[in-house]
């Protein structure tokens, strides 16, 4: 069955370091790969996504992934956190042409301090 | 500015009652969705509509309903309400089904059934 997993529920870091939300992944054939980034009391925005080609995919506000099918993982980085980047974020899912397909993550909220 | 619109924004409903959320888009999508959003469970799919004319189920249907007369709107009813969809509802669309193209997603309902 299809599933992802975001280990991590709370992730505290400060502004101007690294960030890497880990995303773990079950599907058995290729998936397709998202991540959202959701502000307090806003819906979601789409980050990036990863369908095919270059495992390393470069999105919105400086963030990028990176698909590791060893690994069934798409792990979201950006190499300096500011503080509006503070929210929560969602990995998911899904399958092409299969609109009941898209799986959530439960998130992960980040926060970032000064 | 094109988007999708969410109404009400909140409502406190009484057990029992009927509710309908609403959801209009202006942007001619031809694919929409309804998700809840529940702590520690990230979204979840309800209904879906590939295109006008068609709906289909998704992971949590049971309670709701929904319609797809027109490209624009997809209103999600609860014939009878329970408590245990005190959720956040987000409604959302894609130009075509799958998410092969990115999926924009309103601000929001949050339910609270007493």
């Amino acid at each position: 069955a299809q599933s992802v997993t975001q280990p991590d529920i709370h992730i505290t870091v400060s502004e101007g370091a690294s960030l890497e939300l880990r995303c773990n992944y079950s599907y058995g054939a290729t998936p397709y790969l998202f991540w959202y980034v959701q502000s307090p009391g806003q819906g979601l925005q789409l980050l990036l996504k990863y369908f095919s080609g270059d495992t390393l995919v470069q999105g919105i506000k400086g963030f990028e992934a990176e698909f590791k099918r060893s690994q069934s993982s798409f792990n979201l980085r950006k190499p300096s956190v500011h503080w509006s980047d503070a929210a929560e974020y969602f990995c998911a899912v899904g399958a092409q042409g299969r609109t009941d397909k898209l799986i959530f993550g439960t998130g992960t909220r980040l926060q970032v301090f000064p | 500015i094109a988007g999708i619109t969410q109404a009400p924004t909140s409502q406190i409903l009484a057990a029992g009652r009927r509710m309908t959320l609403r959801c209009t888009q202006d942007m001619r999508h031809n694919a929409m969705y309804w998700y809840r959003q529940d702590l520690g469970l990230g979204l979840r799919l309800i209904h879906y509509s590939n295109t006008a004319g068609t709906t289909g189920k998704g992971e949590v249907p049971d309670g709701y309903s929904v319609s797809r007369a027109n490209t624009d709107d997809f209103p999600l009813t609860l014939a009878s309400a329970v408590p245990s969809q005190t959720s956040v509802y987000f409604c959302a669309s894609s130009d075509q089904p799958g998410y092969e193209t990115e999926a924009f997603f309103g601000q929001g309902t949050r339910l609270t059934v007493v």
